[in-house]
């Protein structure tokens, strides 16, 4: 069965401190993963999107990893802010432009 | 460019009702998704549109629920009559291609709630 897990399921963390959200997979064939951000009552933003040959993507302060062989994929945010409370949702995509599996989310709250 | 435009933004019925839903893509996008988020939960897919064409329904309770693009434009999902597990949040999402590497550009979405 396809699916997305991610975890933690929620985060609190200090403003100006890393953290690190992790997602694994087991979609198969594989396409491409994505990593959205979605604040509350909005919808999701996409941060980055990941082919099976990339193992690294940068956007501003967050930077994804894949490990296709793991199936494995990890966003990291460095030097939080405020406006990083959102929740951030991993996407797999397998058959060429379909089948996008969502993951729940991870919650994340950044405290002044 | 103006993002993906959705309304209502709010809607509450009664179970049993009908409710609509509408979306504009962004202009020149040909493919469209609907989407179906239950609160604490990821975006369920309920259709994809190229064009004006069905790609993808197979999650759509086709029992209840029905959509159409018309002139492979603005989308309308139509759910009758709704049930109390329908209550959620409706996001129209559309991209440039059938998806491939392309990014998925969200609305803000309906949230529908049901009595």
């Amino acid at each position: 069965k396809n699916q997305v897990e991610q975890s933690p399921q929620s985060l609190i963390i200090l403003e100006g401190k890393n953290c690190t959200l992790q997602c694994n997979y087991t979609v198969s064939p594989f396409s491409n993963l994505r990593w959205y951000k979605q604040d509350t009552g909005r919808g999701p933003v996409s941060l980055t999107i990941m082919t099976f040959s990339e193992n690294t993507k940068s956007n501003g302060r967050y930077t994804a990893t894949l490990d296709a062989d793991t199936k494995q994929s990890s966003l990291h945010i460095t030097a939080s802010q405020l406006s990083d409370s959102a929740s951030y949702i991993c996407v797999v995509s397998g058959n060429y432009g379909q089948n996008f599996v969502f993951g729940p989310g991870t919650r994340l709250s950044v405290l002044p | 460019e103006a993002g993906v435009a959705q309304s209502p933004r709010y809607k509450i019925i009664e179970k049993r009702q009908s409710v609509a839903f509408w979306c504009n893509p962004i202009s020149g996008h040909a493919t469209l998704y609907w989407y179906q988020q239950i609160l604490g939960q990821g975006p369920k897919l309920l259709i994809q549109f190229q064009n004006n064409g069905v790609v993808d329904d197979s999650q759509l309770p086709k029992d209840r629920f029905s959509a159409e693009r018309l002139k492979g434009v603005d989308s309308t999902l139509k759910i009758q009559p709704a049930k109390l597990e329908d209550s959620a949040v409706y996001l129209c999402a559309s991209s440039r291609a059938g998806g491939g590497n392309q990014p998925q550009h969200f609305g803000d979405g309906t949230r529908l709630s049901i009595l």
